[in-house]
């Protein structure tokens, strides 16, 4: 299996503009987390889903920020507007049997917000 | 408190060395614990897992468990500059009403020849 997919790898926006990152999980896995890593508050879980039902978003910052996941081989997290302190690097994971499970995490995309 | 805590560092030790990670967690009742490996500018990967109170050894690996003490830990046996990465413990635990995954701020170790 090629593991878990994301893209893009590097993303460079401005301030206003609206970002879409994208995941693909390791086929067969039913659940799927998005992080966003900095350095000031580390890894940090924003929202996952089991069986393409959202189970926890406690962890999304605020309204600017939504996730969907319109099938199993796919998720999108969406930042509309962007701003200057979502700058971090997100990171995808998925699980095969729970949110206890072991998480394999893809390359990560790294966002940049001018 | 931090739900899982681990020292920053950053922890240096020669190679050839043990060196030892430690992580103390807050819930009593957290049943899963993972050491997560990450090279810089890279993905966190899975070093090791343990579930039981005890040690678990996987080549040169230990992770062991007090969950009386709230205490988990990995050696690193004949550490080696490769080894030379930020390791996060995370805990699985019931946190602001859901169970997940909660990652420590993560140990930077760096084995100097």
């Amino acid at each position: 299996d090629a593991g878990v997919i994301q893209s893009p790898r590097h993303e460079v926006t401005e301030m206003g503009q609206e970002v879409t990152l994208r995941c693909k999980p390791i086929s067969g896995h039913d659940y799927l987390f998005w992080y966003r890593q900095t350095m000031m508050r580390g890894l940090e879980l924003l929202i996952y889903f089991n069986n393409n039902v959202p189970i926890d978003d406690s962890g999304m910052p605020e309204d600017r920020f939504s996730a969907k996941m319109p099938n199993a081989s796919f998720s999108t997290l969406k930042i509309q507007p962007s701003e200057p302190r979502d700058s971090a690097v997100y990171f995808c994971a998925s699980s095969q049997q729970g949110a206890g499970d072991i998480q394999y995490f893809g390359a990560g995309t790294r966002l940049s917000v001018l | 408190q931090k739900e899982v805590e681990q020292n920053s560092g950053p922890l240096s030790v020669p190679e050839g060395a043990i060196a030892s990670l430690n992580c103390t967690y807050s819930d009593r009742v957290s049943q899963s614990f993972f050491w997560y490996r990450q090279y810089s500018g890279k993905s966190p990967e899975l070093i090791m897992s343990i579930y039981s109170n005890g040690d678990k050894e996987d080549g040169r690996f230990t992770a062991q468990l007090n969950k009386a003490s709230q205490y988990v830990s990995l050696l690193i046996r004949d550490s080696q500059p490769s080894d030379s990465a930020t390791y996060l413990c995370a805990v699985f635990m019931f946190s602001g009403g859901y169970n997940k995954l909660i990652f420590g701020a993560g140990t930077r170790l760096a084995v100097h020849p």
